[in-house]
């Protein structure tokens, strides 16, 4: 089976301050893609960041960026400078090579002022 | 931006009624998707649907589950004979390639509560 899983329920940072999420996954495939979506109280389902598997660089977007470790299958996203508007659930995503993508469990993190 | 817009945002149903949400996905993406999330659960794959027939479904994708594409614009997800533990938040998405590293785009969701 193909899963992700996110073994932080939840978590806090202080407003400023740096946080990591954790996500591993299991597959057999060489090549696939992986996602970080943020969903706030509103419920909107909002993508963060992505990264292709067979890309050694990891990726940044803005305060926001991967720890892409490939062998050891894991995949997590650092917050720099967490903002009260950060406060959300987290779910890293997973697409394989031969299905649709596939969801951790989430990690809600509350930013505090 | 273009944005996948789901209607209703909340439906209310009776037990053993039949709802159908509502779903236009981005107009230049070819694969839909129905997702589920139950009240502060995992969100959980249901079906994608490309060229007017299902790709993949998932185990919770029963009988009591069907998509169509009515038209050139509208993605449905109908749900027959209602159960208590079908009141989730449903969320519609589309991609422009089949599992592509570009992600989904997801609707705002319709929260569905089976009374």
């Amino acid at each position: 089976a193909q899963t992700v899983t996110q073994s932080q329920p939840e978590m806090s940072v202080q407003e400023a301050e740096t946080v990591t999420l954790s996500c591993t996954y299991d597959t057999s495939e060489s090549n696939y893609y992986l996602f970080w979506y943020k969903q706030p109280p509103s419920r909107q389902m909002i993508l963060v960041i992505r990264q292709e598997a067979y890309k050694q660089q990891n990726a940044t977007e803005n305060r926001f960026s991967v720890n892409f470790q490939k062998a050891a299958k894991s995949f997590s996203l650092k917050i720099s400078d967490s903002q009260l508007g950060d406060t959300a659930m987290y779910f890293c995503a997973f697409i394989p090579n031969n299905n649709d993508m596939r969801f951790g469990a989430g990690t809600r993190l509350t930013v505090k002022p | 931006e273009p944005e996948v817009t789901q209607t209703p945002s909340h439906q209310v149903t009776q037990m053993g009624q039949e709802v159908i949400l509502r779903c236009v996905p981005i107009s230049n993406h070819l694969y839909f998707y129905w997702y589920r999330q139950i009240l502060g659960q995992k969100v959980e794959f249901l079906v994608s649907f490309y060229n007017n027939e299902i790709s993949e479904k998932s185990e919770i994708f029963d009988d009591q589950f069907s998509v169509e594409r009515p038209d050139g614009s509208n993605f449905t997800l109908k749900i027959r004979s209602t159960k208590l533990e079908d009141s989730a938040m449903y969320f519609c998405a589309s991609s422009e390639g089949i599992r592509t590293g570009y992600g989904y785009t997801f609707g705002s969701g319709t929260r569905l509560t089976v009374v």
